[in-house]
């Protein structure tokens, strides 16, 4: 698998449920990044979370860490019609002024009513 | 969110023509990228550029693309000689602080269509 894999490909869900998803990369990184891409637009910038972390929230995002497993997740508590979208995860190896994101391949959230 | 602006949003072109995608970055900030994304494909870096220079370049940024910063404010992607396979969503991207330049804010892109 190549670097910045996330599951599932696709996810389906009704508004209010929680909505996971997973990213597994092979590399060892600076940090992670989780991306929001409405259909046929830009990617808007979710959250960062560093290597030294496990856990971070913001809202209604909960992402965590596994270095150890080379993995991370998003979880979207209370979801709403409005998170349909695609969500990437984008690792930087190294940070700071050398930073450089290698993207996964995406997971399509819907959220229907 | 900080704001980094791109023009034109659509831009169609022959193949062979030169092509000139622009990006404002959050003011101030020495550190640009650009990434494309070819339709229903991830996300590639394609070049990072500090303080004027290109600091890093992907096997993708070969010599038909060409980065430059003409003025202060503004940061300009060409390709030389387009081809088919350029077809894509091109993307500029700027930290906002100093402080944590790996936070990449990107673009809303340009979607480029060679013909």
């Amino acid at each position: 698998s190549q670097q910045g894999e996330e599951d599932p490909q696709a996810l389906s869900i009704q508004e209010g449920e929680n909505a996971t998803m997973n990213c597994s990369y092979k590399t060892s990184i600076n940090n992670l990044q989780w991306y929001r891409q409405n259909s046929g637009r830009g990617l808007v910038h979710l959250i960062l979370i560093r290597s030294n972390e496990r856990e971070k929230h913001s809202g209604r995002l909960r992402v965590t860490l596994d270095t150890s497993k080379k993995s991370s997740s998003l979880l979207i508590t209370a979801s709403r019609a409005a998170d349909t979208a695609s969500y990437f995860c984008a690792t930087d190896a190294r940070g700071g002024t050398a930073s450089k994101l290698t993207f996964g391949t995406g997971t399509r959230l819907q959220v229907t009513l | 969110e900080p704001e980094v602006t791109q023009t034109p949003s659509h831009q169609v072109t022959q193949m062979g023509q030169e092509v000139i995608l622009r990006c404002v970055p959050i003011s101030n900030h020495l550190y640009f990228y650009w990434y494309r994304q070819i339709l229903g494909q991830k996300v590639e870096f394609l070049v990072s550029f500090y303080n004027n220079e290109i600091s890093e370049k992907s096997e993708i940024f070969d010599d038909q693309f060409s980065v430059e910063r003409p003025d202060g404010s503004n940061f300009t992607l060409k390709i030389r000689s387009t081809k088919l396979e350029d077809s894509a969503m091109y993307f500029c991207a700027s930290p906002e602080g100093f402080g944590a330049p790996e936070t990449q804010y990107f673009g809303p892109g340009t979607r480029l269509l060679v013909l």
